[in-house]
């Protein structure tokens, strides 16, 4: 079965310091890998996707995401977070040849930016 | 939130009322979903439509009902057997080949008393 976990509920950065939010998935296959992010009462936003090719992905709003495969991760990175950054990250998974039904959504990651 | 629509915002029902939830699209998307997000618990997926006049359930669909009358809309009723109704529920859309990149509405919270 496919799953993914992001292990930490809040993450904390200063403003102008590089952020990480860690993201491990676990699926049969090559996996197709997702991050999204929502704010505050609002529907989810799609950042950027992996689903073959360069390992670094970038996406919307300066971030970027590296797949490793050994590791089984998709962590998201950003070189310099800026406070509208704040909000709740999701990252996503779906194995490959599966339907659309069987995109998993991890529980969120909550990042905040303080000035 | 780009050309999906939810209303309304903010949704309260008593107990054993069944209440539907509006979902809009105008991006032509074939697919459309329902999903359910409850506090830390990330989403589940209640239903989804691939197509008018088909649709499945998805991982937790007991208690809920939807129809895909026509192409734009995808109306999810929450039944009174819904055990735990409050949540915040958010619809989403996609092309046909590419599923993977949903564009989801702002989203109704519902609550139950």
């Amino acid at each position: 079965a496919q799953s993914v976990a992001q292990p930490e509920d809040q993450v904390n950065v200063a403003e102008g310091n590089p952020l990480t939010v860690k993201c491990t998935y676990s699926v049969s296959g090559n996996p197709y890998l997702f991050w999204y992010v929502q704010y505050p009462n609002r529907g989810l936003q799609f950042l950027l996707k992996y689903i073959t090719g360069d390992n670094l992905v970038k996406g919307s709003y300066g971030f970027e995401a590296e797949f490793n495969k050994s590791q089984t991760s998709f962590h998201l990175k950003k070189p310099s977070a800026l406070v509208s950054d704040s909000a709740l990250y999701f990252c996503a998974v779906r194995a490959p040849y599966s339907s659309a039904s069987k995109i998993i959504f991890g529980s969120g990651t909550r990042l905040s930016i303080r000035p | 939130d780009g050309g999906i629509t939810q209303s309304p915002k903010y949704l309260f029902r008593k107990e054993g009322q069944n209440v539907t939830l509006s979902c809009e699209q105008n991006l032509n998307h074939d697919a459309m979903y329902w999903y359910r997000q409850d506090p830390g618990q990330g989403l589940r997926l209640i239903y989804y439509s691939q197509i008018v006049n088909d649709f499945q359930k998805g991982d937790i669909a007991e208690g809920y009902s939807v129809s895909r009358e026509k192409k734009e809309s995808f109306p999810l009723t929450v039944t009174s057997a819904q055990k735990n109704p409050t949540a915040f529920y958010l619809c989403a859309s996609s092309t046909g080949d590419r599923p993977h990149e949903q564009y989801f509405g702002p989203g109704t919270r519902l609550t139950v008393t």
